[in-house]
């Protein structure tokens, strides 16, 4: 089955700095990869996602890259700031037609003021 | 986004009784619900997937028998953590997957504390 890895586990930066997130996959069939962000004690919300036939995406401040060859996707973060601060998983899906995820395990992120 | 509606938020039980645990889609229909657990400061889990009209696959490990799932309708799945015990103590979250928009929506997630 897929297997994720994501690093680091934890990132701490300044705020107004840039943060970057890496995450391997396994699966050459997974297609889907999704990001979410998880406060202490809540639901991981989605905060942004891409698909195998794009290199990347960006939405404002966030931007997800893909590289299919070396099968690895990274998260990136600009302009980081204390709001930030959370838990964020990488996921990846084979793109079954029910998205079945496998999880990273997951990146504590700080943003110091 | 989606709205995924999880019940309760959070149960404290006796060693030795269930508690039943309800995932609702409430503004898109549902073929496929999944159920994770989730320990402090780590990943989710995914212990099984439950499919609308059909018997949820389970994931190696788990068991089937204590957690209990049933998708009776296209907008609800359940969760049953039968005879708990302090060991089942965790964070459950459900997700409902849109297939129109290729998404997974979570729930809250429920905080389960068996005393």
């Amino acid at each position: 089955g897929e297997n994720v890895e994501q690093h680091p586990s934890t990132l701490s930066v300044q705020e107004g700095d840039s943060a970057v997130i890496k995450c391997t996959y396994s699966d050459s069939a997974s297609n889907y990869f999704p990001w979410y962000k998880q406060e202490l004690g809540k639901r991981p919300q989605l905060i942004i996602d891409i698909r195998s036939n794009v290199g990347e995406k960006k939405d404002q401040r966030i931007a997800v890259t893909l590289n299919k060859t070396a099968k690895h996707f990274s998260l990136h973060i600009t302009e980081t700031q204390p709001e930030d601060s959370a838990v964020y998983f990488c996921a990846a899906s084979s793109g079954t037609s029910y998205g079945k995820l496998t999880f990273g395990q997951g990146t504590i992120l700080t943003v110091h003021p | 986004g989606a709205v995924v509606s999880q019940h309760p938020s959070w149960v404290i039980c006796k060693s030795g009784t269930s508690v039943k645990i309800e995932c609702r889609s409430l503004d898109f229909q549902a073929t496929t619900m999944f159920w994770y657990r989730q320990f402090p400061k780590q990943s989710l889990m995914l212990m099984a997937t439950s499919n609308e009209g059909s018997k949820a696959t389970y994931e190696q490990g788990v068991e089937k028998d204590k957690f209990l799932i049933n998708h009776a309708s296209l907008t609800l799945s359940t969760l049953t953590v039968t005879s708990a015990h302090p060991e089942d103590s965790s964070f459950y979250i459900c997700s409902a997957y849109s297939g129109n928009r290729g998404i997974q929506y979570f729930g809250a997630g429920t905080r389960l504390s068996v005393l």
